[in-house]
């Protein structure tokens, strides 16, 4: 089974701090996402990584930046967090492509900024 | 972008009963999956499904790429199968989500 972690379940933070979130997956998976969940406006893609070191801006990408240095983990980073980054914050990993691009997620962060 | 329209927005039913969820999606893709969200956040992958049809359980899917749909079939459903049903769509890797349906399953 495919199986994606992500470090933290529930994260409160202080606006202006730095907020490192993490995830890991086991399945040698090129790609690797980063989306945010809000009410009303599903899910939307920040960043995706599709190889170590590559990155490509995603939907909503102002506010973050991401780090990849080894293949199995993609990083977020929210260099000075605001109260508009309270979010839930989804994590996923899919192959490079044939026979499937399917993508599988990890079980969420949800990030307080107060 | 693509757009992803899915209906219907809420649904509650009765355990035991069928539903059929749908996704209609506004250009061509080779990706196409179905996500259940349970309570606490996670999705869990129901299909991966760009055409044709799959089932799993009590679960069925249908996609017709030629007419840009989707459709969900549950069928005898359970008090478990509470939560969001999100269909996402796109080209290779990149997925565009719809805005979730929200079943309700009343014992």
């Amino acid at each position: 089974d495919v199986k994606v972690t992500q470090s933290s379940r529930y994260l409160v933070k202080r606006t202006g701090e730095k907020v490192f979130l993490e995830c890991v997956q086991d399945m040698d998976h090129e790609n690797m996402f980063w989306y945010r969940q809000d009410p009303g406006l599903g899910l939307r893609l920040i960043y995706f990584s599709y190889d170590v070191k590559m990155k490509e801006k995603g939907d909503i990408p102002e506010g973050y930046s991401v780090s990849r240095e080894k293949k199995e983990r993609f990083s977020l980073i929210l260099e000075s967090a605001s109260t508009n980054q309270t979010s839930m914050y989804l994590c996923a990993s899919s192959p490079e492509g044939h026979p499937s691009y399917e993508q599988y997620f990890g079980p969420g962060t949800r990030l307080t900024v107060t | 972008g693509i757009q992803v329209e899915q209906s219907p927005p809420d649904l509650i039913l009765q355990e035991g009963a069928n539903s059929t969820l749908r996704c209609n999606f506004s250009d061509s893709v080779n990706n196409l999956q179905w996500f259940h969200q349970n309570p606490w956040g996670q999705l869990i992958n129901l299909f991966y499904i760009p055409s044709g049809t799959k089932q799993n359980g009590r679960l069925s899917a249908t996609t017709v790429a030629t007419e840009r749909y989707s459709l969900l079939y549950i069928s005898s459903s359970q008090t478990t199968d509470s939560g969001v049903y999100f269909c996402a769509v796109g080209s290779n890797y990149k997925l565009t989500f719809g805005k979730g349906t929200l079943l309700t399953v009343n014992p």
